[in-house]
């Protein structure tokens, strides 16, 4: 079956640490985003990807960094200039010129 | 950009009634507007959407209906059942999606037995 997979489910990071959330899609989409979900803020756009090798910031890039060399995958990090990193994360894609998205099942990434 | 404010956060409706969920937009050049459902723990869902040329669509027991002269478009879910509770929102698409769907805070729908 065709989707996008998240993972891990759960994560935890130490202070000062960098860590990698994964997302892979067998769509064969050609646009990947990764929005962040705090409760009450709905879903804040951090990257987005058109085409491989090629990504642009959204509105809360800051702290993040992405890469995007195969079209099935779009990896994000969550550097330790993130300073307040816990939240939910959902990674999705979708197809040229079609407006649906398709989400993963997110990461929750935990500061301790 | 792009502003969409969606209301209410949360509705509280009896089990078998009808909810509605609000939202509205500033972009007049918008052209696509989708609502998601999220449970818990899980991604969000397409579960019905509706384009600019369109004043309504309607999939059983829900539906959609949009109003560019207001710039407003609703999520109208009638019989409600206990699975219906979850957190829904919508979203707009202002221009071939370059950039990403905007999306509104959520509405936390509680369905009462």
């Amino acid at each position: 079956d065709g989707g996008i997979t998240q993972s891990p489910k759960y994560l935890f990071r130490k202070e000062g640490q960098n860590v990698t959330l994964s997302c892979e899609q067998n769509l064969n989409h050609d646009a990947m985003y990764w929005y962040r979900q705090d409760p009450g803020q709905g879903l804040r756009l951090i990257y987005y990807s058109q085409i491989v090798n090629d990504f642009q910031k959204g509105d809360i890039a800051e702290g993040y960094s992405v890469s995007r060399e195969k079209k099935e995958s779009f990896p994000l990090t969550v550097t330790s200039a993130q300073k307040n990193p816990t939240a939910f994360y959902l990674c999705a894609s979708s197809a040229t010129g079609g407006n649906g998205y398709t989400f993963g099942s997110g990461t929750r990434l935990t500061v301790v | 950009g792009e502003n969409v404010e969606q209301h209410p956060s949360t509705l509280s409706v009896q089990e078998g009634d009808s909810a509605v969920i609000k939202c509205t937009y500033s972009d007049s050049a918008s052209n696509y507007f989708p609502w998601y459902k999220q449970e818990l723990g899980k991604g969000p869902q397409l579960i019905i959407d509706i384009r600019s040329n369109v004043g309504e669509k309607k999939d059983q027991r829900i539906a959609v209906t949009l109003n560019k002269t207001a710039k407003h478009f609703s999520l109208h879910i009638t019989e409600t059942q206990p699975e219906d509770s979850a957190v829904y929102f919508c979203a707009v698409d202002s221009g071939g999606g370059a950039d990403g769907l905007t999306f509104g805070k959520g509405t936390h729908l509680i369905i009462q037995p």
